[in-house]
């Protein structure tokens, strides 16, 4: 599997609090993703990177901020969690966008009480 | 926006008898892919196809690209317990960098 570590693996905390979560890649990879997980729904992007300090909006970026300051860190924060970002988020990277294949993290389950 | 729409959500199945999800976008894609997500586990990158009217297989894995290039499949022969999973397609629209997911198909196999 891809040198991908997303932290933390599980998370449970209370609405209205903030939430950061850290996505870790040692594949040098150009591409960092950022996706939620419902059922029903699939796997869903919320914001993508395609380099340090550039990053764009997915389709579900409302009330999600990014940043990626080095190649290997892609961090997801809930600036105010509520109760509908419940959910499990997976990080992906790629070489090269997406004509490439994209290698997913292990996930982290957050709920938001 | 774009969406890609993938039937059945769920498949049950006795053991070898044969499996297949459809995928279907409301736009051309340029390139799909599909993956393979484990009870647990995250999804694992199986194969991309490109061509209109491309056919790819891989052992008992048949993919299948449209000639219009707004439709795929995989068909899985002779399923085994090990095929057990939730199956995704992924389509990639001609601007962007995003790919878009179907809802996914879930597999269950009856030894």
């Amino acid at each position: 599997d891809a040198g991908i570590t997303q932290s933390p693996r599980h998370k449970v905390t209370e609405t209205g609090t903030p939430v950061t979560l850290r996505c870790h890649q040692t594949e040098n990879h150009r591409y960092m993703y950022w996706y939620r997980q419902d059922p029903g729904h699939g796997l869903r992007l919320i914001h993508y990177s395609y380099g340090v300090k550039d990053t764009d909006k997915g389709e579900v970026s409302d009330g999600y901020s990014v940043s990626r300051s080095k190649t290997e860190d892609f961090l997801l924060t809930l600036e105010s969690a509520t109760s509908s970002q419940t959910s499990v988020y997976f990080c992906a990277i790629s070489a090269a966008g997406s004509n490439q294949p994209q290698h997913f993290g292990d996930g982290t389950r957050l709920s938001i009480l | 926006g774009q969406q890609v729409m993938q039937i059945p959500q769920y498949q049950h199945v006795q053991e070898g008898e044969d499996f297949t999800t459809y995928c279907n976008s409301s736009t051309t894609l340029s390139n799909i892919q599909w993956y393979k997500q484990r009870p647990g586990g995250h999804p694992v990158f199986l194969i991309q196809l490109v061509k209109s009217g491309e056919v790819k297989k891989q052992k008992r894995l048949t993919f299948q690209f449209g000639e219009a290039k707004k439709n795929s499949s995989l068909h899985i022969t002779a399923t085994q317990t090990t095929d057990v999973g939730t199956y995704f397609c992924a389509g990639h629209h001609n601007a962007g960098n995003m790919l878009t997911f179907g809802g996914g198909t879930r597999l269950m196999v009856k030894p």
